[in-house]
């Protein structure tokens, strides 16, 4: 089945330890979406791709990072998660072009940091 | 600025209806979609109105009226495995999605 596919689940880092969540889709979308969740909060849309052009929104701190080294896979990377890093990091990825633009979404990358 | 409003939380009754609104204030709007989310897990999609009116998929449905900058999403019959939060996002003029934070449904039996 085609899919967006996040790894790992559950990922533990210490303060100020770098960290890379990863996410990779076999639904050849153009845009591929990082997005932090905190619990009962919305989605905050950190980063987009759509194909290689990279829009990272303003307010996204300069922690957050991320590669696209080619359609299916997309990083993050958190170069040194602090406490209030701790969220649920959702990829997602959409067509980009026709249709309603719908985006599907991974299971989730639950960072704890310690 | 931008905004999407829905209630916080909300309550109701194993086989019954319940109507989740949602009101949105945009830059421009290329549809609107619900989403249900289970504790811990990802967004899944529900449905996607562009036009005024209804749309009706088993279960729910989800209605839009763009004038009133206004949607609701209606489950019917509903069961314990609906207790969930519900999102709400619009898409803007630049095929960005913006959120609301969410409605918490707790189904009772």
């Amino acid at each position: 089945d085609a899919m967006v596919i996040q790894n790992p689940r559950y990922q533990v880092t210490q303060f100020g330890k770098p960290v890379t969540l990863s996410c990779s889709q076999t639904l050849n979308h153009n845009v591929m979406y990082w997005y932090q969740q905190k619990s009962s909060q919305a989605p905050k849309l950190l980063f987009h791709y759509y194909d290689k052009d990279f829009n990272n929104e303003a307010d996204t701190p300069d922690n957050f990072q991320s590669r696209r080294p080619n359609t299916s896979f997309c990083f993050l990377d958190i170069r040194s998660p602090g406490l209030g890093d701790a969220a649920m990091y959702l990829c997602a990825t959409s067509t980009g072009t026709g249709g309603s633009h719908e985006q599907y979404f991974g299971p989730g990358t639950r960072l704890t940091v310690t | 600025g931008q905004n999407i409003d829905q209630p916080t939380e909300m309550t109701a009754t194993e086989g019954a209806i319940v109507q989740i609104n949602c009101t949105y204030q945009t830059s421009g709007f290329n549809g609107l979609f619900w989403y249900q989310q289970h504790a811990g897990e990802a967004p899944t999609f529900l449905s996607y109105n562009v036009l005024d009116g209804l749309e009706e998929k088993g279960r729910f449905s989800s209605f839009l009226s763009r004038s009133k900058g206004y949607s609701y999403l209606l489950l019917k019959e509903l069961q314990m495995k609906d207790s969930a939060s519900y999102l709400c996002a619009v898409m803007d003029s630049n095929y960005q999605l913006i959120w609301g934070a969410g409605t918490k449904l707790i189904i009772k039996p």
